[in-house]
């Protein structure tokens, strides 16, 4: 049971653009999203995050948008640098199932210069 | 993923063996959550627990999978009889709150079973 959806599994961008990573979900009980970044080999990294009252939130060279009516999500990074290149997997929390995330299959990003 | 300490990184067991994972949360976690990574895949939930508890283990198989949190010591994931199936990138994550807002994860345990 697939709750949570990246249909891109890979994306390439070049240095200095915009990367725009998605993410659909299905259950409508899912109160907060989450995007980590992983390296090979490495654990998962949180990046940042947002509650479902919220439409947008931004960090930096991050922001992360909420579509709740679409039921979607979308990870900006702007601008990309080949740093940035790595896996992102979109993530969601129940708030009937505290503690259990539920994880996309993750999108590979690939910036290059 | 500074604080949240798996070992080992790399374990090989043939089959029929069991295979012990290690899992030491952040400092000031009580929190610990399992997960686990097939090729090409996301990462699935296995288990949730709190100190000398297990909170929600509706991901885990129902043979051969145990998982436990003393109250000294790391959590341990435990599989027995392990089977080529078994062959995955085991994470463990840590929060100090039971919402999981921020669970930061550990370095991750590449199981082969050969």
């Amino acid at each position: 049971d697939q709750q949570v959806k990246q249909n891109s599994p890979s994306l390439s961008v070049q240095e200095g653009r915009i990367s725009i990573l998605n993410c659909d979900y299905t259950n409508s009980m899912f109160d907060y999203f989450l995007w980590y970044k992983k390296y090979p080999a490495e654990g998962p990294t949180f990046l940042i995050s947002i509650s479902s009252i919220k439409d947008k939130n931004e960090d930096g060279r991050f922001t992360v948008f909420l579509n709740k009516s679409a039921k979607h999500l979308s990870l900006h990074i702007v601008p990309s640098q080949p740093g940035d290149s790595a896996v992102y997997f979109c993530a969601a929390r129940s708030g009937s199932t505290l503690g259990r995330l539920y994880f996309g299959r993750g999108t590979q990003l690939t910036v290059w210069p | 993923n500074a604080g949240v300490m798996q070992n080992p990184r790399h374990l090989v067991r043939r089959r029929g063996q069991e295979a012990r994972l290690r899992c030491s949360p952040m400092k000031g976690h009580s929190h610990v959550y399992w997960y686990r990574q097939l090729p090409e895949e996301g990462l699935k939930f296995m288990v949730y627990l709190q100190k000398e508890n297990i909170i929600d283990e509706s991901g885990m198989p129902k043979e051969r999978f145990s998982a436990e949190f003393p109250k000294e010591g790391p959590s341990i994931l435990r599989i027995q009889q392990v089977v080529r199936g078994d062959s995955a990138a085991y994470f463990c994550a840590s929060s100090a709150n039971r919402g999981n807002t921020e669970a930061f994860f550990g370095q991750g345990t590449r199981l082969t079973v050969v």
